[in-house]
């Protein structure tokens, strides 16, 4: 089946530094990714929408300036978390649907910031 | 706005016996999807439900969807251990894809 890579799978970075996740759709072409956050024993939560080649869209609540996506080509999403700070600890999973609509999910990023 | 409930929050099983969790969504999706997640890990795809009355079964894990009830549940039989893990139910948010979640069932089964 289809293969949503993510990296890194984990990242321990200092407050005020940033940090970026990419999302990689590696036997497919994606135009839509989707970015999720989840906290400890939580649900996740809808981030944003990365469009390829537009701007993304963002979940009410979401800071975008904080949480720069950029979908560049077909395949690839980042997520730049600027300016991290403790709170921003989280569990990020990318997502991205195949050409029949089965969605793929990245394997995890675990974001520390000290 | 689009909810998706879903209950237990918690299930301690018996190894052995039989539970079922139920997922309850407010808009009229005709597609839901049932997700595993172990601890520290992403979500592997257990199910996807495209119709009313649609069933699935894999193993000890069987789903169905009611769409007019708006309902949908994972039957667990026989309980084992392996199955211990945290159980989401996701419903389209949209046409493009993005999802709806369950807050999450963790199943814990014991001996």
């Amino acid at each position: 089946g289809a293969v949503v890579s993510q990296h890194p799978s984990r990242v321990i970075c200092k407050s005020g530094t940033s940090v970026k996740i990419e999302c990689r759709s590696l036997d497919f072409q994606a135009t839509t990714m989707f970015w999720y956050r989840q906290f400890p024993k939580q649900s996740l939560m809808l981030m944003a929408t990365s469009n390829e080649g537009s701007k993304a869209t963002y979940e009410q609540g979401v800071e975008k300036d904080k949480f720069l996506i950029n979908h560049a080509s077909l395949t690839l999403s980042t997520l730049t978390v600027t300016s991290a700070h403790p709170e921003d600890s989280s569990f990020y999973i990318c997502s991205a649907r195949d050409g029949t609509g089965e969605a793929f999910f990245g394997q995890g990023t675990r974001l520390t910031v000290v | 706005e689009l909810k998706v409930e879903q209950n237990p929050l918690f299930l301690s099983m018996q190894e052995g016996k039989n539970y079922t969790i139920y997922c309850n969504y407010s808009t009229t999706s005709d597609r839901l999807y049932w997700y595993r997640q172990d601890p520290g890990k992403s979500l592997e795809s257990l199910f996807v439900l495209l119709s009313n009355g649609a069933v699935k079964q894999e193993g000890r894990l069987m789903a169905s969807l009611d769409t007019k009830a708006r309902l949908s549940t994972l039957h667990i039989t026989a309980a084992v251990h392996d199955l211990s893990a945290t159980y989401f139910c996701a419903v389209d948010a949209d046409s493009w894809g993005k999802f709806q979640f369950g807050a999450g069932t963790q199943v814990v089964v014991t001996p």
